[in-house]
């Protein structure tokens, strides 16, 4: 059964500060998904890494995905409030009852000034 | 504007009462997934459908059950049978399953017992 990790749970930043997520899974995949949702909202699609060393940046936030290591991080350049959210990673399970995305627990981070 | 429409944005069921939740895309994509959340957890899969007329069970399927009769429905009931259905319920969908394509979700429906 894959299993999703991510760490912290709970990240409290100050403005101007770096900061990186982690995600770790348990068995091969070779996708995984960044997703940030807002208190009472939908997931928002951040980023889809495809392939091992994959590496995708949009503003402040950049992913990686190391699929030998099981690993993607989410790191977080010179944080702004308008970052705080709660951040999911979700690895391509190929198969069995759990379907297709397996999620983490998400982190939940706050940029205070 | 292409999306995923979820309705209702809140539902209130009482005990013994079964309940509907539509998802409704219009993206042509050919899967669609359901997920629930419970507060301050991540996603787990109820169903998922890769097709018209198909759809299999996902973790959680108990108490819960789908249709596919059309490409760009999948709706959710909740039966009765569910003990515990409050939570945030979420529909997906993506162009195949296993793509690796993006999977767009809805904006979510909350479902509270009463």
């Amino acid at each position: 059964e894959l299993k999703v990790e991510q760490n912290p749970l709970f990240l409290s930043m100050q403005e101007g500060k770096n900061y990186t997520i982690y995600c770790n899974y348990s068995t091969t995949s070779d996708r995984l998904y960044w997703y940030r949702q807002d208190p009472g909202k939908s997931l928002e699609s951040l980023f889809v890494l495809l392939s091992n060393g994959a590496v995708k940046q949009e503003g402040r936030l950049m992913a990686s995905l190391d699929t030998k290591a099981r690993l993607s991080t989410l790191h977080i350049t010179a944080a702004v409030h308008d970052l705080s959210a709660t951040y999911f990673c979700a690895v391509l399970n190929y198969g069995g009852s759990q379907g297709n995305l397996i999620f983490g627990k998400g982190t939940k981070l706050s940029v205070k000034p | 504007d292409g999306g995923i429409t979820q309705s209702p944005k809140y539902l209130f069921r009482k005990e013994g009462q079964n309940v509907t939740l539509s998802c409704e895309q219009n993206l042509n994509h050919d899967a669609m997934y359901w997920y629930r959340q419970d507060p301050g957890q991540g996603l787990r899969l109820i169903y998922y459908s890769q097709i018209v007329n198909d759809f299999q069970k996902g973790d959680i399927a108990e108490g819960y059950s789908v249709s596919r009769e059309k490409k760009e429905s999948f709706p959710l009931t909740v039966t009765s049978a569910q003990k515990n259905p409050t939570a945030f319920y979420l529909c997906a969908s993506s162009i195949r399953q296993y793509s690796g394509n993006t999977i767009y979700f809805g904006e979510g429906s909350w479902l509270t017992v009463v």
